[in-house]
């Protein structure tokens, strides 16, 4: 199993305060992605990064802001939390791109039920 | 743009028999890739199989098989006698291979075998 934590692993907030999840791994793996679930949408990206200090939206990044200044660790953070951002969240990571430009598979985290009420 | 399909939202079968889960994709990639992922009741997302474009060769694991189309942009996934423990959320999801690594998931198949 790939070495991915999710940190916390459940968290009720209200409305309007700032939430931070952390992802956590031991892979040395370049490439993190944060995605949310939701009933009916599957995952959808939420952002990614490539790198230490390198990052890029996903679909649904609105309202969400991300960091990476360790290869092992890739936060996501809600500057002020809402009631439809209530989700699972899920990190995933995956290896470097490799030699033939393929993309690599990714392997996700236990996941992160946030609640906003 | 790129979208994957699955059309069945829940299945339910009894132990033993056979079940196939639809995954449809669309894409304007020459290369791209697929995948399959399993998440059972504990919540985990647990990699089935990753497959390339450029292999149509069906694919057995097990009692697990999967059967590539590209004629018909199908990544079907059959489980063969299934199980009890193979009820879970399957997900189908996509991957063009030109310089990105996003990844465009279906809205996923709920498995239930009932004993």
């Amino acid at each position: 199993d790939a070495g991915i934590t999710q940190s916390p692993r459940h968290k009720v907030t209200e409305t309007g305060t700032p939430v931070t999840l952390r992802c956590h791994q031991t892979e040395n793996h370049r490439y993190m992605y944060w995605y949310r679930q939701d009933p009916g949408h599957g995952l959808r990206l939420i952002h990614y990064s490539y790198g230490v200090k390198d990052t890029d939206k996903g679909e649904v990044s609105d309202g969400y802001s991300v960091s990476r200044s360790k290869t092992e660790d890739f936060l996501l953070t809600l500057e002020s939390a809402t009631s439809s951002q209530t989700s699972v969240y899920f990190c995933a990571i995956s290896e470097s791109r490799g030699s033939s430009g393929n993309t690599d598979t990714q392997y996700f985290g236990p996941g992160t039920r946030l609640t906003v009420l | 743009a790129q979208k994957v399909t699955q059309a069945q939202t829940e299945i339910s079968v009894v132990e033993k028999e056979d079940v196939t889960l639809d995954c449809v994709y669309e894409t304007r990639d020459t290369t791209y890739y697929l995948f399959w992922y399993k998440q059972p009741p504990s919540g985990e997302l647990v990699f089935l199989i990753r497959r390339n474009s450029f292999d149509e060769q069906n694919e057995i694991s097990g009692r697990y098989s999967w059967n590539f189309q590209k004629s018909t942009s199908s990544f079907n996934f059959t489980i063969t006698a299934s199980q009890v423990v193979d009820s879970a959320v399957y997900f189908c999801a996509l991957s063009g291979g030109s310089g990105t690594y996003k990844y465009i998931f279906g809205t996923g198949t709920r498995l239930k075998v009932l004993a």
